[in-house]
């Protein structure tokens, strides 16, 4: 069966230090991939997606960006955090039913 | 751009109601649109997927309707229990990939 996983929990960063998020889907091929962000009191927002390897669409502009150097690894990164990128931030992964499966996310608190 | 509202906002019911929760979306071209529902602190857990061709879906307690033309989806939950507390989120689907694009959810607490 198929699992993703997502780490770390949580996580407490400085204004102005990196950030690097790690997400991994076992049991399937070639999935889609996502990574969508919770803020406070507002919906999830999708940040980037995945269809392959090396191949990242971006949603919005913004402090982050992502990359998936591994058919199953999806990593969203940041050179230098600001206040604003806190959130709780999902990474989930499609089937070929269109289906989307989330990890149990990382809350992300910049201080 | 989809935007999607959902009501009401938190509902709170006592156990065994049944209850319908509401979704709406302004670009009715969609594939799909999904239910899931969202414990405090926790990822999401897919409910239920109506295909753009399909009027509703039913799982278990669960029953998910979609009108395309108008914009509305409900979720309609038979028998409530106090573990089905927790946000439920509607999540239409507009691209391709899956970009699901999510409500604020619904906030509900089925008390004893």
């Amino acid at each position: 069966s198929q699992t993703i996983h997502q780490w770390p929990a949580t996580l407490v960063q400085p204004v102005g230090s990196p950030l690097s998020l790690e997400c991994t889907v076992e049991g399937t091929s070639n999935p889609n991939l996502y990574w969508y962000r919770q803020a406070a009191g507002r919906g999830l927002q999708l940040l980037f997606y995945s269809v392959g390897i090396g191949q990242i669409s971006s949603e919005v502009p913004q402090n982050l960006s992502a990359s998936r150097p591994q058919d199953r690894q999806f990593i969203l990164s940041s050179k230098k955090l600001l206040l604003s990128d806190s959130g709780f931030y999902l990474c989930a992964w499609g089937d070929n039913n269109e289906k989307l499966f989330f990890g149990s996310g990382t809350q992300l608190s910049v201080l | 751009k989809q935007e999607v509202t959902q009501i009401p906002a938190a509902l709170s019911v006592p156990e065994g109601e049944n209850l319908v929760l509401n979704c709406s979306f302004t670009d009715s071209a969609i594939y799909n649109l999904q239910w899931f529902r969202q414990d405090p602190g926790k990822g999401l857990t897919s409910l239920l997927l109506i295909q753009s061709s399909q009027r509703e879906q039913t799982s278990g307690r669960l029953n998910a309707s979609l009108d395309k033309s108008s914009g509305r989806s409900t979720l309609y939950i038979a028998a409530s229990q106090p573990g089905d507390s927790a946000t439920y989120l509607c999540a239409p689907d507009t691209g391709t990939a899956s970009k699901l694009t999510f409500g604020t959810g619904t906030r509900l607490q089925v008390t004893l």
